[in-house]
């Protein structure tokens, strides 16, 4: 069964700094891997979609990046804004499109940007 | 174009009583998805509906059912409500093969 753990659970930093938020999966198997964002008590929002063949995607300040063979995904955030702040979840499906399970989530990383 | 619809916004309930959800997926998408989302607990995946027919279940007992419509809408049922049903369910659609894309949620209250 695949299980996806993100790490920190939570993270608070200034304003303006660069951070990193980590993802890792048991499944190696994967068709691709999505990163969301998540305001309080709201539906989900994607913001990066890595299909299994690719390495990395960039949007604007956000950078995500796909290692399939050891498990792992970052999601990088550049010069972070206090509108930055959420819980970021990482999700991957092993088909594809959702297949026969949609996507397995992480818990999330919640994020405080502090102006 | 539309997104993901769901309704009602937030919706209160005591133990025992039934709820009925409701989703309207992208216009084009055949796909439905429900996930629960309960406080501490990460996002649990419920059901997937593919043109009308139950595809998978996740974990749940079977109070926890749907259904999709020929317009691919869906409906989630709760029946005999227990108080850990409180949380936020989201539904997604995708197209055949595509990206799943979310709603808003309802946020579930059982007192």
């Amino acid at each position: 069964k695949q299980e996806v753990t993100q790490i920190p659970a939570a993270l608070s930093v200034p304003e303006g700094e660069n951070l990193v938020l980590n993802c890792s999966f048991t499944d190696s198997a994967i068709y691709n891997l999505q990163w969301f964002r998540q305001d309080p008590g709201k539906g989900l929002t994607s913001l990066l979609l890595i299909q299994s063949s690719q390495r990395e995607q960039t949007s604007g300040r956000l950078n995500a990046s796909l290692d399939k063979s050891s498990g792992r995904s970052t999601l990088y955030i550049a010069a972070s804004q206090p509108g930055d702040s959420a819980t970021y979840l990482c999700a991957v499906s092993l088909y594809s499109g959702g297949g026969a399970d949609g996507l397995t989530f992480g818990k999330g990383t919640h994020l405080i940007i502090q102006p | 174009e539309a997104g993901v619809t769901q309704s009602p916004t937030h919706l209160i309930k005591t133990r025992g009583q039934q709820v009925t959800l409701r989703c309207s997926p992208i216009s084009g998408h055949t796909s439905v998805y429900w996930y629960q989302q309960a406080l501490g607990l990460g996002l649990q995946f419920l059901l997937w509906y593919d043109e009308g027919e139950e595809r998978n279940r996740g974990n749940f007992p079977p109070r926890f059912s749907g259904r999709q419509f020929p317009n691919y809408s869906s409906e989630l049922n709760v029946n005999a409500l227990e108080l850990e049903d409180s949380a936020l369910y989201l539904c997604a659609s995708s197209p055949v093969r595509g990206k799943l894309f979310f709603g808003s949620g309802t946020q579930l209250s059982v007192l």
